[in-house]
């Protein structure tokens, strides 16, 4: 069974930089074909696909966001980080991690988490 | 990039009718489109992948259809259950945007 989870601070200060971090388990990202994608969706509005990192260690990024956001993986503890810098209250937004499967589609998100920014 | 536009916005449907959502590539994207169902206060969750495959326990009321640009999510028969918004979702190139979504009333 796939399951992921996000963790970080639920309140940032703008400017501030935000570490999220996505802990899974149930597959391996050293697997042909994985992925794990970050989603974000500010309070009453739409999916935002924010960034994905493959097997391969290959990155992709919103080009809106591209020059704030930076995605790794740790395959020995099963986690991917996000990191977005200079956040604004417009960041302020439920962040979700998801596993991509070979496929391209999303199989599996987490429960999201929601991530306020305000001084 | 790649714009997805979903159409209607919002639509009221009564038990039982047969509703259909449309969502539509600016480019032509093959079969990657896939479709989510998000609930009130949950997670999206996957519905139909590749345009026409039925994820693992989805009811079989839901079904894709659609190739290259032109893609539709029908509902046979609204349940009350199916209270949500749906999402599109390009998985054929980077940026892999999601269409606006299409919030379905009961």
């Amino acid at each position: 069974q796939i399951t992921l989870k996000e963790s970080g601070p639920t309140l940032v200060k703008p400017t501030q930089t935000l570490t999220l971090t996505c802990t899974f388990s149930g597959f391996s990202l050293t697997t042909s074909g994985v992925g794990v994608g970050w989603i974000r969706q500010p309070p009453g509005k739409a999916l935002e696909w924010l960034a994905l990192i493959y097997w391969d260690d290959d990155k992709r990024y919103s080009p809106s966001l591209k020059s704030r956001l930076t995605i790794t993986k740790d395959t020995s503890k099963n986690q991917v980080v996000l990191t977005m810098t200079n956040m604004d209250p417009v960041d302020t937004a439920t962040y979700y991690c998801a596993h991509r499967r070979a496929d391209g589609d999303f199989g599996v998100w987490g429960q999201g988490t929601l991530v306020t920014v305000s001084s | 990039d790649i714009q997805m536009t979903q159409s209607p916005s919002s639509l009221s449907a009564s038990v039982g009718d047969r509703v259909t959502i449309t969502c539509r590539a600016s480019q032509r994207i093959s079969n990657y489109l896939n479709w989510y169902q998000q609930k009130p206060g949950e997670a999206p969750n996957l519905l139909i992948y590749a345009a026409s495959s039925l994820q693992s326990g989805v009811p079989s009321r839901f079904s894709g259809s659609g190739s290259g640009t032109d893609f539709t999510l029908t509902i046979s028969s609204v349940q009350p259950e199916d209270l949500a918004t749906y999402y599109c979702h390009q998985s054929y190139r980077s940026p892999y945007t999601f269409g606006q979504g299409t919030k379905l009333e009961i």
